[in-house]
């Protein structure tokens, strides 16, 4: 298993471009979760998935920001007509319930994808 | 809802001092609360949790965690630091148990640990 995987690592974008992220989770984890981190600050929840299902969505996250799974495999996070304050580190995220047994909500982090918008 | 709260947003401690991060919780119900430890251009890695078991928790790298609930406390320690220590260390709150369900891991804003030669 090589963990959870980002991709693209850094993205320099112009103001009002859309970029996109893509996120492959632990392959047995059915959970995935978005969370974006700025400078000096903890990572901050923006959205969840159990398998292909978006179940919920932070106030943080804007209509230009669209995440799906479709298969329940990898996600994307898109952000459209990005602006300067999208600047930050996107995070990427699963865990997985095992059968029968309570989800400590202990989760399994990939190295992120940096945004920089000009 | 729950939240956390870390004292501190730079530590700085001499090689072989000992590094003591503090973090405080708030929470409706009982807790679930983890360390998570971030290199630089690294994401987040699990140094330990307490999930209602035994109240002082060992993690990876010898440091450790006592759970205090009179307290609302939940500060990271280790010993003796070493240079390789260096890096971002965040507190982390769930509301407990869930049993196929979500529970939101709420971060607080992390405690930058410098270790000085």
């Amino acid at each position: 298993d090589t963990g959870v995987s980002q991709d693209p690592r850094h993205k320099i974008t112009k103001r009002g471009q859309n970029v996109t992220f893509r996120c492959d989770p632990i392959s047995e984890h059915n959970r995935l979760y978005w969370y974006r981190q700025t400078l000096g600050q903890g990572p901050e929840f923006l959205t969840y998935f159990q398998n292909e299902a978006q179940l919920e969505k932070s106030r943080l996250l804007s209509d230009r920001f669209s995440a799906e799974r479709p298969k329940g495999s990898f996600s994307t996070l898109e952000i459209q007509r990005t602006e300067q304050g999208d600047s930050a580190m996107y995070l990427c995220a699963s865990s997985s319930p095992t059968s029968g047994r309570a989800d400590t909500g202990e989760l399994f982090f990939g190295e992120g994808s940096r945004l920089t918008v000009l | 809802a729950q939240s956390v709260t870390q004292l501190g947003s730079h530590v700085s401690v001499s090689e072989g001092a000992l590094v003591l991060l503090r973090c405080n919780y708030s929470s409706s119900v009982p807790p679930y609360l983890f360390w998570y430890v971030q290199y630089p251009n690294q994401g987040l890695q699990l140094l330990l949790k307490y999930t209602s078991a035994a109240t002082l928790v060992k993690g990876i790298n010898g440091f450790e965690a006592e759970f205090k609930k009179s307290e609302t406390s939940f500060h990271l320690t280790k010993p003796s630091a070493h240079m390789s220590d260096a890096a971002e260390y965040f507190c982390a709150v769930t509301g407990g148990p869930l049993r196929g369900g979500y529970q939101k891991v709420t971060f607080g804003i992390g405690t930058k640990l410098q270790v000085i030669p």
